[in-house]
């Protein structure tokens, strides 16, 4: 079946340092969204990447979505403490439109 | 957007009991999900509760064990039934809104 591979599982940064997630699907995606969860919270939606290669931005994040439409990632430009918290992909399944999420990526920003 | 209440927010349930989730949205949404979240792991589809029809499994989970209620269009119910240890988790309900989907709070479920 459709599979959802999320690297890394955890990163550990010096606050101020980059930070990059990647999601790989097995099949051609319509559409990716990224979440995050902090810890004790629920999953937040961040946004979603409809077009082949699309960028998008948020202040410090950067979402990017491949041109063949099965990968995608976030990019966090000079971490804060503000950021930690697990980071999700997900994308609708090719047979159901449900959504299928990643393992996600765990951030931990050291002050 | 949507505003999505759940409660409890949190309990600690005896093995063999069960326990109801509610969960209300503030506006009115054709399909809400329940979502089953591990300790340590991803977010897994329980179900899709349907307004006026019976839920929609996914593999692996069963009505017998996760029996939902959809009475109208702004609020549902999970139950988790016969809990063990292994269902402590965080049941989440979510809908869909325009492009975007929200989660409630969630409801951390611990079985002693």
């Amino acid at each position: 079946g459709q599979q959802v591979m999320q690297i890394p599982q955890y990163q550990h940064v010096q606050e101020g340092e980059d930070f990059t997630t990647y999601c790989n699907s097995s099949t051609t995606l319509s559409n990716i969204q990224w979440y995050k969860q902090r810890p004790g919270g629920h999953p937040v939606f961040l946004i979603q990447l409809v077009k082949s290669g699309e960028v998008k931005k948020q202040k410090r994040l950067t979402f990017q979505f491949g041109e063949a439409k099965k990968n995608s990632s976030l990019h966090i430009t000079a971490t804060q403490t503000t950021d930690v918290g697990t980071y999700f992909c997900a994308c609708p399944s090719s047979n159901t439109g449900k959504l299928i999420f990643g393992q996600g990526t765990t951030l931990q920003v050291k002050p | 957007s949507a505003v999505i209440s759940q409660k409890p927010s949190r309990d600690i349930c005896q093995r063999g009991t069960s326990l109801t989730i509610q969960c209300q949205v503030d506006s009115q949404v054709t399909m809400m999900f329940w979502y089953r979240q591990q300790p340590g792991q991803s977010l897994t589809l329980i179900a899709t509760a349907n307004q006026g029809s019976e839920a929609t499994y996914e593999s692996g989970f069963v009505i017998d064990k996760f029996p939902i209620s959809r009475p109208n269009l702004t609020f549902s119910t999970l139950t988790v039934s016969n809990m063990s240890p292994e269902d402590s988790s965080i049941y989440l309900c979510s809908v869909h809104s325009g492009n975007t989907i929200y989660f409630g709070e969630g409801s951390w479920l611990t079985v002693v």
